[in-house]
């Protein structure tokens, strides 16, 4: 069955480390992307990648950084420069091309990470 | 600066009845509008979408119109079931862009029995 598995659940973290969110998809998509879902605000776009080896930032890259090394993977890293790290983030997929301009993007279920 | 805006936090609806969820957006680049509907500690699920070359798309329950002139889309769910309880985003993108979406802060719809 095709998805796309984040994972863990729940992540904690102390101050002052870095911790990295996984995400793998088998739907074959060429493009990936990670938001944040913060209370009462919608979704904002971290990182986005279109292709293998290529990702651009989104609209609050700071403090963040990812990786592109395979197509079904995109691994977020929160580094200890995100001042506000708690929140919780989604990983999604798309296929990408103009033949594809109108497929919707897919999601996992999420990680939360909360600051111990 | 919010680009796709949902002014309405949270509606409450009976069941059997009619919800409408609203949706401005203020770039006028988007040409492409979809809904999602998302549950506690899940991702959004893709309910349905629609091209600014129309102005209504139906699904089952599901109607989304697109007012153009007016910046504005709106979700219809006729009849509205407990099991449509959830929060509903809308997203908007500019498909010959980066086909990045931009999001609204959501609604919470609550269906009463």
């Amino acid at each position: 069955d095709g998805g796309i598995t984040q994972s863990p659940k729940y992540l904690f973290r102390k101050e002052g480390q870095n911790v990295t969110l996984s995400c793998e998809q088998n739907l074959n998509h060429d493009a990936m992307y990670w938001y944040r879902q913060d209370p009462g605000q919608g979704l904002r776009l971290i990182y986005y990648s279109q292709i293998v080896n290529d990702f651009q930032k989104g609209d609050i890259a700071e403090g963040y950084s990812v990786s592109r090394e395979k197509k079904e993977s995109f691994p977020l890293t929160v580094t200890s420069a995100q001042k506000n790290p708690t929140a919780f983030y989604l990983c999604a997929s798309s296929p990408f091309g103009d033949s594809y301009s109108n497929q919707p993007q897919h999601f996992g279920d999420g990680t939360r990470l909360s600051i111990l | 600066d919010q680009q796709v805006k949902q002014n309405s936090p949270s509606l409450s609806v009976q069941e059997g009845r009619i919800s409408i969820l609203n949706c401005d957006y203020t770039n006028s680049m988007f040409d492409y509008f979809l809904w999602y509907k998302k549950y506690p500690a899940e991702g959004p699920t893709f309910l349905i979408s629609i091209s600014s070359i129309k102005d209504k798309n139906e699904d089952g329950r599901f109607t989304v119109f697109l007012n153009k002139s007016a910046k504005h889309l709106s979700l219809h769910i006729v009849p509205s079931q407990p099991g449509d309880s959830a929060v509903y985003f809308c997203a908007a993108k500019w498909v010959q862009g980066a086909q990045k979406l931009v999001f609204g802060q959501g609604t919470r719809l609550t269906i009463n029995p």
